[in-house]
């Protein structure tokens, strides 16, 4: 079946710029995941969205990253005014349940000019 | 959740089993332990998970010790697209949300 997918695969931006990073989760799965992966490190979680509940926001670094999922469809993450550090990868994860087994797309390679 | 402990990097020859240790001293009753590796430029790939009993599947064994302080991950037959970051979790089913807490992992270099 179709795994979770993000767009765009590559972005390129300016300092300053606003973007927007798109994940669709596998069909059927309620809890999906935003994680960051910066070059040569781990993943460091970001967000969490578990149905209609309040996401877990924890993890954003700064008020300028921001992120939104309707029901258990598309989820967005958004960074305002970007920043050199924050050119990393961005990685989307979705599980049937939140005690289920993560899956992961193939990320967004953010580069900030 | 539980911290992890696995060597930093490990060669094994295309066709031997590789065998990828992790230690959890601290892991709790309930918390399972997870495997995934990242091929290089891609999302981290689901491997196996267990909680106390070993388990396999297509593409690996899992071996927890009986005081499920350490654990081995098995692939039986290494090929080189088997070259891989491999990343040992522990993780409660129903804490922190559910996320994933990624250390360093092992940098596997399969060889011809």
């Amino acid at each position: 079946g179709a795994g979770v997918s993000q767009s765009p695969s590559n972005k390129v931006t300016e300092k300053g710029k606003d973007v927007e990073l798109r994940c669709d989760p596998i069909s059927g799965h309620t809890a999906l995941y935003w994680y960051r992966q910066r070059l040569g490190q781990g993943l460091e979680f970001l967000i969490y969205f578990q149905g209609n509940s309040a996401p877990d926001k924890s993890g954003l670094p700064s008020d300028r990253f921001s992120a939104e999922r309707t029901g258990e469809s598309v989820s967005t993450l958004t960074i305002q005014r970007t920043q050199q550090e924050d050119s990393a990868v961005y990685l989307c994860a979705s599980s049937l349940f939140r005690e289920e087994t993560q899956y992961f797309g193939p990320g967004t390679r953010l580069l900030v000019l | 959740d539980a911290k992890t402990t696995q060597p930093p990097s490990m060669d094994c020859a295309e066709g031997r089993a590789a065998n990828l240790p992790c230690n959890h001293s601290t892991i709790s009753g309930n918390e399972y332990v997870y495997w995934y590796r990242q091929i290089h430029s891609q999302g981290p790939q689901y491997i196996i998970h267990g909680l106390k009993n070993n388990e396999t599947n297509e593409m690996a064994s899992l071996i927890i010790t009986e005081d499920r302080k350490s654990s081995t991950l098995i692939l039986p037959h290494a090929t080189l697209r088997d070259t891989a970051v491999y990343y040992c979790i522990v993780r409660a089913p129903q804490g922190n949300t559910g996320k994933l807490i990624f250390g360093q992992g092992t940098t596997l270099q399969v060889k011809p």
